[in-house]
Order: C-alpha cells, then sequence, then structure tokens
C-alpha cells in the first residue's frame, strides 16, 4: 500500500544534542509538511516543500531545519532541541494542489527531550 | 484569513448513542472542509472530506458531516458510536487563499463509554 512512513517512531534526545527525524513516501506526491503537534493541541505547521521549494512558516524558530533530497524523502532537523521541543512530529504529503488539497499524514515520531 | 473553530474540546457519550461533533468555519471564499480522526500516539486519518457537489458528505467508519454555507458548519455525525470510536477528531478548512495549507481547529477529544 502506498503511505507516509516516519522513522523512528520514538525518539529521545538529551538536551542541546542534535536530532534528525526522517519521513519517506510511496505516494510520489508533490508536496511535503512537518508539523509539531504538542499535547492536547491541534497539529501546527512548520514548513513544507512543494517539489524542491521550500516555504517556512513565519514563526518556526531557527532551530527546526528540514532538508527534500529527493521526492520521496523530507528530514527535520532540530539543532539543539529544548525541553520546549518535546511533541509528536508529523510528516504529510499532498498531490499538486491542482488535483487535490487533502493531506495523507504518516503516524508520527514523539520526541523527548531529558 | 481562514479559521475553524470546534466548539467542544471534549464529548463523553455512551457506547450506542448518536453523536454530534461541532465545527464552524470562516472564509471569504469558497472552502475545502475535512475531518481527521487521530488515535493515540498516532497520526491524523482522514475520515471524509467536502470539495464541492451535494453537501452530505459520507466518510469512513459510518461518519457522515453535513456542509451549510449559511451557517458556515461542518458537523460531524455518528448515529451510533462504538468503543473504538474514542479519539481526538480535528477539522480542517482550505481554500484558494490558502492554497493548499490547512487550518486545524482545536480538535474535540470524543470519550466512548460503555
Amino acid at each position: 500500500d502506498a503511505m507516509v512512513i516516519q522513522n523512528p517512531r520514538y525518539q529521545v534526545t538529551q538536551f542541546g544534542k542534535p536530532v534528525t527525524l526522517s519521513c519517506s513516501q510511496t505516494l510520489n506526491h508533490n508536496v511535503m509538511y512537518w508539523y509539531q503537534q504538542k499535547s492536547s493541541q491541534a497539529p501546527k505547521l512548520l514548513f513544507h516543500y512543494y517539489d524542491k521549494d521550500f516555504n517556512n512558516e513565519a514563526d518556526t524558530p531557527d532551530n527546526f531545519q528540514s532538508r527534500r533530497p529527493n521526492t520521496s524523502f523530507c528530514f527535520l532537523d532540530i539543532r539543539s532541541p529544548g525541553l520546549g521541543d518535546a511533541a509528536m512530529y508529523l510528516c504529510a504529503t499532498s498531490r499538486d494542489p491542482e488535483i487535490s488539497y487533502e493531506q495523507y499524514f504518516g503516524p508520527g515520531t514523539r520526541l523527548t527531550v531529558t | 484569513a481562514q479559521s475553524v473553530t470546534q466548539l467542544d474540546s471534549q464529548v463523553p457519550v455512551f457506547e450506542e448513542a448518536p453523536v454530534e461533533l461541532r465545527c464552524n468555519y470562516s472564509s471569504s471564499v469558497s472552502v475545502y472542509l475535512f475531518w481527521y480522526v487521530q488515535y493515540p500516539n498516532q497520526g491524523l486519518q482522514l475520515l471524509l472530506k467536502y470539495l464541492s457537489g451535494s453537501t452530505l458528505v459520507k466518510g469512513i467508519n459510518g461518519f457522515e458531516a453535513e456542509f451549510n454555507k449559511s451557517q458556515t458548519s461542518f458537523h460531524l455525525r455518528k448515529p451510533s458510536v462504538h468503543i473504538s470510536d474514542t479519539a481526538e477528531y480535528f477539522c480542517a478548512v482550505s481554500d484558494n487563499n490558502a492554497g493548499y495549507m490547512l487550518t486545524f481547529g482545536g480538535g474535540t477529544r470524543l470519550m466512548v463509554k460503555p
């Protein structure tokens, strides 16, 4: 089945230690998104790629970076995680918006910062 | 700018009872509306969507929603809930001005009791 895959599902990192979260998709979608979701809150968009074009949300901290080396993969890098960065991180994809606005979500990576 | 309000943060209901989760939106242009479900420690799964056409939309797991343009609402309903429907439900909206970006409501936690 075509899907969005996130690895790892659970990640523990130390305060200030860089961490990378991974997302891959077999849907061949143009757009890939990264969301941060804290407990009992709605997902908050951090940034997205439309093909190779990177779009950063205005309030996304500089501590968060992203890479999309090819259509299938997208990475979220947190350069110096703080305790406030502990959250669920969701990757999503969508097709060309001329075709569909629906987003397909991965299972998420739960990040713990110690 | 578009916005979404989910009027109830929590909805407790007994098993086999009907349920309605309320969602209101604001947008100045034509909208696309979505309901997603999130089970604990998982990503978001699309329940149903309204893009155009019939205002009554049927989705997975026996859920349906009705788009009401005059009341700017998109309430989610199920005639008989199961324990397994216990989850967080998010209403989301997109419109042509927002491109393909989704704006999420704050979420409604559905708690089905035996």
